[in-house]
């Protein structure tokens, strides 16, 4: 077994503000990805990394910039909040990209004010 | 890029009723996973079923490829069950990370 921690677990923030919200995970595994969820909208894809040092940019990377230092841990930025933003972001890792199942985060819940 | 259609949209059971949820997407898929998301927000993953029938528990997952649906079957419904189930598949053939309809929510009622 392993689990996915992120934090903060929430964040509030200010228009304009760079926000960087964090991912561990403890499976060892290679694939890491990050979401996020809107009310009436389903999870979309931020970002996701096949390995350590590797980014490769989802449906809806414009206005995040993300980082996997190590393994175990894959960073995410928010470059300039919105205004009024509201926002779930999700966590996920799994063993390898394809055919494999994915395990999520508890999620960091975003405000900006 | 892919869609995926979830229907019903919400579903109300009296505990001990059976539900049957469904999924449809717009092209073929090598991955097809259900989640149940807790009122809470966690994931969960329950089933990663591309193709074929399997069972965990007291649900079932149909997945006909040809015809691009998945069913998820709940047998004899709880109140933990209660929450909202999600159907996702993989984003395209080259690109790794899922797409995800809106979901189902379920509620379970005593």
């Amino acid at each position: 077994g392993g689990i996915i921690t992120q934090t903060p677990k929430f964040l509030i923030g200010q228009e304009g503000q760079k926000l960087t919200l964090k991912c561990q995970q403890n499976f060892n595994h290679d694939t890491m990805y990050w979401y996020r969820q809107d009310s009436g909208k389903g999870l979309r894809l931020i970002y996701y990394s096949i390995t350590e040092n590797d980014l490769q940019k989802g449906d809806l990377s414009e206005g995040y910039d993300a980082s996997r230092e190590k393994k175990s841990s894959f960073s995410l930025t928010v470059t300039s909040a919105q205004k009024n933003e509201m926002a779930v972001f999700l966590c996920a890792s799994s063993i390898e990209a394809d055919q494999d199942t994915q395990y999520f985060g508890p999620g960091t819940r975003l405000l900006v004010l | 890029g892919q869609q995926v259609q979830q229907s019903p949209a919400s579903l109300v059971l009296q505990e001990g009723e059976n539900a049957e949820l469904q999924c449809n997407f717009s092209s073929t898929a090598t991955q097809l996973q259900w989640f149940y998301q807790s009122p809470g927000g966690s994931l969960v993953s329950l089933l990663s079923n591309p193709s074929g029938t399997k069972h965990t528990g007291r649900l079932t997952s149909t997945t006909v490829t040809k015809e691009r649906r998945s069913s998820l079957h709940i047998s004899s419904s709880q109140t933990t069950d209660s929450g909202t189930y999600l159907c996702a598949i993989d984003r395209n053939n080259y690109a790794q990370g899922l797409t995800f309809g809106l979901g189902t929510r379920v509620s379970v009622f005593p």
